[in-house]
């Protein structure tokens, strides 16, 4: 049962360009969602994160969009720079005392290209 | 500020050996956790401790996946024995518990990972 989906395996975009990854989930009970970047050999790393109580949330180059009546949030990455060329990650959590659990999705591997 | 420390990076073994992981988590930090990634998806939970108390462990084979958490800091994660289906990465990560505002989570920070090939 996967709860959080990324449909899209990959996606190549124009340096410059936007870029608009998608994910879906099917819990209603997430009340919080994430998404991390991975570079080979390394780590996922926090890129930037939204509270149910938001519809969007942004930081620098990077925009979530939260629409929660259907279920979905995308990342917003603009311009996209050839260094953004990683496999990003979409994550949710339901509320907890501190500590969260973290379901993830199956990820997009986003290439820039010059 | 020194990040999750893992050990080792790489490690072949054969079907039915032992084997197992170390990671130090950032300094001061509460919570660790332990993920497992198998090609293609994203990572799964195996294992979450506060300090050195297990808060989840639901999702754990526990037949053949053990964890410990010394003294509330580092931590081991073993398997025994391997069954070829285990060849993954498995990612420790760690998180500050605090009062945050409401709406706020604390932010999981992942070690490098150690990729486990069984033969």
């Amino acid at each position: 049962d996967q709860q959080v989906k990324q449909n899209s395996p990959s996606l190549s975009v124009q340096e410059g360009r936007i870029s608009i990854l998608n994910c879906d989930y099917t819990n209603s009970m997430f009340d919080y969602f994430l998404w991390y970047k991975k570079y080979p050999a390394e780590g996922p790393t926090f890129l930037i994160s939204i509270s149910s109580i938001k519809d969007k949330n942004e930081d620098g180059r990077f925009t979530v969009f939260l629409n929660k009546s259907a279920k979905h949030l995308s990342l917003h990455i603009v311009p996209s720079q050839p260094g953004d060329s990683a496999v990003y990650f979409c994550a949710a959590s339901e509320r907890a005392q501190g500590a969260q659990k973290l379901v993830f999705g199956q990820g997009t591997r986003l290439t820039i290209n010059p | 500020e020194a990040g999750v420390a893992q050990s080792p990076r790489y490690k072949i073994i054969e079907k039915r050996q032992s084997v197992a992981f170390w990671c130090n988590p950032i300094s001061g930090h509460a919570t660790l956790y332990w993920y497992q990634q198998i090609l293609g998806q994203g990572p799964k939970l195996l294992i979450q401790f506060q300090n050195n108390g297990v808060v989840d462990d639901s999702q754990l084979p526990k037949d053949r996946f053990s964890a410990e958490r010394l003294k509330g800091v580092d931590s081991t994660l073993k398997i025994q024995p391997a069954k070829l289906e285990d060849s993954a990465v498995y990612l420790c990560a760690s998180s500050l518990v605090r009062v945050r505002l409401a709406g706020e989570r604390d932010t999981q920070y992942f070690g490098p990972g150690t990729r486990l090939t069984v033969l």
